[in-house]
């Protein structure tokens, strides 16, 4: 079964910390996403990558970056955390580098609370 | 730009009916869509994929339906059970972009 490992599951940080989020699969999947899910607007795609190096921006990345050195590890970082950052944080992986119809796994979330 | 809704935010039903879900979308018609499960404080599970010139797909007992002339999807669980009592998600695969999701109908299935 494929494994994605968020590191935390709750995180509380302050206004302006810099935030990592860390995620790894160990099922050397290809792609690897970032969504946040907030109640009333669902799942939305923060970043993700598609191969080590490699990032594009989804569809609400302000406020974010990430980071793949390794295929199977995938960052995300708030440069200055606010509070319209807290979340859940979601990572997820897929096979098949670009392959939009594969299945995504999911971590079970970070909660990230910012005071 | 595509957008997706899923018909109810909750719905609630009696153990053994079966419950039916929808997932509606306004432009193109996606290459493929997918239904996952959501559980509280769980990340989403992949349950069914169905590619667009399929009508209708079948796992144990559930079944989805794709129908790109109402552009629309349904999802079936039969002789439900108390324990699908979960959010579950329908997302749109457009062929060249990550999946893009709806917000989810939380189904609660009262024994």
């Amino acid at each position: 079964d494929v494994k994605v490992t968020q590191s935390s599951r709750y995180l509380v940080k302050r206004t302006g910390e810099k935030v990592f989020l860390e995620c790894v699969q160990d099922m050397d999947h290809e792609n690897m996403f970032w969504y946040r899910q907030d109640p009333g607007l669902g799942l939305r795609l923060i970043y993700f990558s598609y191969d080590v190096k490699m990032k594009e921006k989804g569809d609400i990345p302000e406020g974010y970056s990430v980071s793949r050195e390794k295929k199977e590890r995938f960052s995300l970082i708030l440069e200055s955390a606010s509070t319209n950052q807290t979340s859940m944080y979601l990572c997820a992986s897929s096979f098949g580098m670009g392959q939009t119809n594969s299945p995504l796994h999911f971590g079970n979330g970070t909660r990230l609370t910012v005071t | 730009s595509q957008k997706i809704e899923q018909n109810s935010e909750a719905l609630n039903i009696q153990e053994g009916k079966t419950a039916t879900l929808t997932c509606n979308y306004t432009n193109y018609s996606p290459a493929y869509l997918q239904w996952y499960r959501q559980d509280p404080g769980r990340g989403p599970v992949f349950l069914l994929l169905i590619r667009e010139n399929e009508k209708e797909k079948r796992k144990e007992r559930l079944k989805v339906t794709f129908d790109t002339t109402l552009k629309q999807s349904l999802f079936h669980i039969t002789a439900s059970q108390p324990a699908d009592s979960a959010t579950y998600l329908c997302a749109l695969d457009m062929g060249n972009t990550p999946l893009v999701f709806g917000k989810g109908t939380r189904l609660s299935v009262i024994a």
